[in-house]
């Protein structure tokens, strides 16, 4: 059964930039697609991007500019980076194993993320 | 861009059945995903590819997509499936994952 664990600084100062990490345990994680999704407060689940097992990224149009997804495969975890933030980028962000057409299957538990000078 | 339209809330009696509709142009073309997410925690994947059910994910969920709609129904609604609801696909015109608005689903 794989787990996955968000972390990161639960506040981030306007403009900053905001770096979230996902561990990842029962799985390799150059085995997997991977993804970002986040949820605002008192709003939907909004998808951020995905890291596929070959490498290669792809980002939700709205955020590319800002966002970059990697990974550490001898750490065995994933890699959020999120520039230039502003209030609307607070919210819960989930990291998640995404399977294409079958959409996304083990999640974390998420970690809460403020953006508040 | 493509927007899954869901109603913002249902509310159903326990033992009956919840039908959670999501709406868009041609969505039967798509492959639809339906995630349940309780407060507080994570989404949990209840439907994929339209029907099919994950490992784990009792057969009180059931899914279908047709023409411009999509539909997740749970038959024998539970005190425990009070929770918001997510239809999600990936929207090949403007090359992303989409998910829907969500749906609260009140069991009285």
């Amino acid at each position: 059964q794989m787990q996955l664990q968000e972390s990161g600084p639960g506040l981030v100062k306007p403009s900053e930039t905001l770096s979230l990490t996902c561990s990842v345990s029962g799985g390799s994680i150059s085995s997997y697609h991977w993804s970002w999704v986040r949820k605002p407060a008192g709003r939907g689940l909004e998808w951020v991007g995905n890291l596929y097992y070959s490498g290669s990224t792809h980002y939700n149009p709205s955020l590319k500019s800002r966002v970059t997804i990697s990974r550490d495969t001898s750490k065995n975890r994933l890699s959020l980076i999120l520039t230039s933030v502003t209030a609307a980028d607070t919210a819960v962000y989930y990291c998640a194993t995404y399977y294409g057409g079958s959409g996304f299957d083990y999640w974390g538990q998420g970690t809460l993320v403020s953006v508040s000078s | 861009s493509y927007v899954l339209t869901q109603p913002p809330s249902l509310s159903v009696a326990p033992g009956e059945t919840a039908r959670i509709p999501c709406g868009e142009n041609n969505i039967g073309s798509k492959s639809v995903q339906w995630y349940q997410q309780k407060p507080g925690q994570a989404p949990v994947l209840v439907i994929y590819s339209d029907s099919d059910r994950p490992s784990g994910i009792p057969g009180r969920f059931s899914g279908s997509n047709s023409g411009n709609t999509a539909t997740l129904t749970i038959t024998g609604v539970e005190a425990g499936d009070e929770a918001d609801y997510y239809c999600q696909v990936w929207d090949t015109g403007s090359d992303r994952v989409v998910f829907g608005g969500g749906t609260k689903v009140t069991v009285l």
